[in-house]
């Protein structure tokens, strides 16, 4: 059964910085880009970020780029998103997400981890 | 970057009737690259099709999109209680990979 679970949410103030986790299971890990997609509470869907399996092609949303940093261990099967000067407005449930190569949609699903920026 | 504009923003019915969500693209699309996700509260998205018209592992035949080029549809028949929940579309033909705002389905 494929399973992704995202951790790392947390009460953070403005400025400062936090790192989520993603951990996969049940499927070939570096078979597959892994992405950040996050929603707002009681708001939409947001693409954040997303990485191939050699972590050479990488891309940011314009929200976060230059603050945000995605970044996988395959030998770990896992998936991490480094993120520095955080605003009130990364205030979000962040979900990681796993797609084949190329252009296929996000297949499977983490159960999200909370993110509040707060002061 | 892609718009997706969904509509209507909410629809009320029953269980047993039929839904009707639009979703409607800023540009064409390349090769239909047009998915639909369902999200109930408290959990996290499940995708139900994708290339605009196939249906993803396990989704039920109640469940079938259409459209091409820049209008889409996702068409939900006999409504089970379980359908009650938040449909989004995503283009994933270029980036940014972009999202509709949402369309509720909600019990009448």
């Amino acid at each position: 059964e494929v399973q992704l679970v995202e951790s790392g949410g947390d009460l953070v103030q403005p400025g400062r910085s936090l790192r989520l986790s993603c951990a996969a299971s049940g499927f070939t890990f570096d078979d597959y880009a892994m992405h950040w997609v996050r929603q707002a509470p009681g708001k939409g869907l947001e693409w954040v970020s997303g990485i191939n399996w050699r972590s050479d092609v990488i891309t940011y949303a314009d929200s976060v780029k230059g603050r945000f940093t995605i970044s996988r261990d395959n030998a770990k099967n896992s998936l991490y998103l480094q993120m520095n000067s955080l605003r009130t407005e990364d205030t979000a449930f962040y979900y990681c997400a796993r797609k084949v190569a190329g252009n296929y949609p996000f297949d499977s699903w983490g159960q999200g981890t909370l993110v509040t920026v707060s002061s | 970057e892609i718009v997706l504009t969904q509509s209507p923003d909410t629809l009320s019915l029953s269980p047993g009737e039929s839904a009707t969500l639009s979703c409607r693209a800023s540009q064409s699309l390349s090769s239909s690259f047009l998915a639909w996700y369902q999200q109930k509260p408290g959990q996290a998205p499940r995708l139900l099709i994708y290339g605009a018209s196939s249906r993803a592992t396990g989704i039920p035949d109640r469940f079938s999109g259409s459209g091409s080029g820049t209008d889409f549809t996702l068409t939900l028949s006999r409504l089970e209680p379980e359908d009650f929940a938040v449909y989004y579309c995503q283009q994933y033909g270029s980036s940014p990979r972009t999202f509709g705002q949402g369309t509720k389905v909600e019990i009448k």
